[in-house]
């Protein structure tokens, strides 16, 4: 199956900053990256997703980039605040089977 | 307005004593997924049913089976738990082609 590389495994920023966090796939089918939200003891939930003939979308604070050559993708959190804590997972999907990265537990401090 | 629902939340069960969590869903989506979630790591996917069409995953044990009866309801049987077994267990639901997976609030699997 696809394997899903995340980095940083955990992630302190000061609220207000921004927060980057980035993922590696491994097959080049792969043609569409969801993240999502996990709070904690919560389920995860979509907070954006990008498909692979798009190289960036944003929504508000929020904003993701596709490099299908690299077979990279990155999530920008800016202007970040408290609510903001929480896992965050990547996922790339080929057909319908999802993968999941390794998860980003990122803590902003107030 | 909860769309994929699992019960139970919290599940408690013996060392080797078979145990079923379900999933039901109210989006009439054909595709539906079991994955695993221990703490701090990421949901691992074990199976899932493309409409009636089981697919496992490689490294899924046998230990773990599903049955999907219709569109609307998935199980997942654990025939033997291990204490390794103990885990959150999610259901998700998406639909064919590329769309967003929806998850359930998970059970929380404990083995004793």
């Amino acid at each position: 199956g696809e394997n899903v590389e995340q980095h940083p495994s955990t992630l302190s920023v000061q609220e207000g900053d921004s927060a980057v966090i980035k993922c590696t796939y491994s097959d080049s089918a792969s043609n569409y990256f969801p993240w999502y939200k996990q709070e904690l003891g919560k389920r995860p939930q979509l907070i954006i997703d990008i498909r692979s003939n798009v190289g960036e979308k944003k929504d508000q604070r929020i904003a993701v980039t596709l490099n299908k050559t690299a077979k990279h993708f990155s999530l920008h959190i800016t202007e970040t605040q408290p609510e903001d804590s929480a896992v965050y997972f990547c996922a790339a999907s080929r057909g319908n089977q999802f993968y999941f990265g390794t998860g980003t537990s990122l803590t902003v401090i107030p | 307005d909860a769309m994929v629902i699992q019960n139970p939340r919290y599940q408690v069960t013996q060392f080797g004593k078979p145990v079923t969590l379900s999933c039901s869903q109210t989006l009439n989506h054909n595709v539906m997924y079991w994955y695993q979630q221990k703490s701090s790591q990421a949901p691992k996917l074990l199976f899932h049913y493309y409409d009636k069409d089981f697919n496992n995953e490689a490294d899924t044990p046998d230990n773990f089976q599903s049955r999907r009866p219709n569109t609307s309801f998935c199980f997942l049987d654990i025939r033997s738990p291990g204490l390794g077994d103990a885990a959150m267990y999610l259901c998700a639901t998406s639909s064919t082609g590329v769309t967003e997976a929806f998850f359930g609030q998970g059970t929380r699997l404990t083995v004793v």
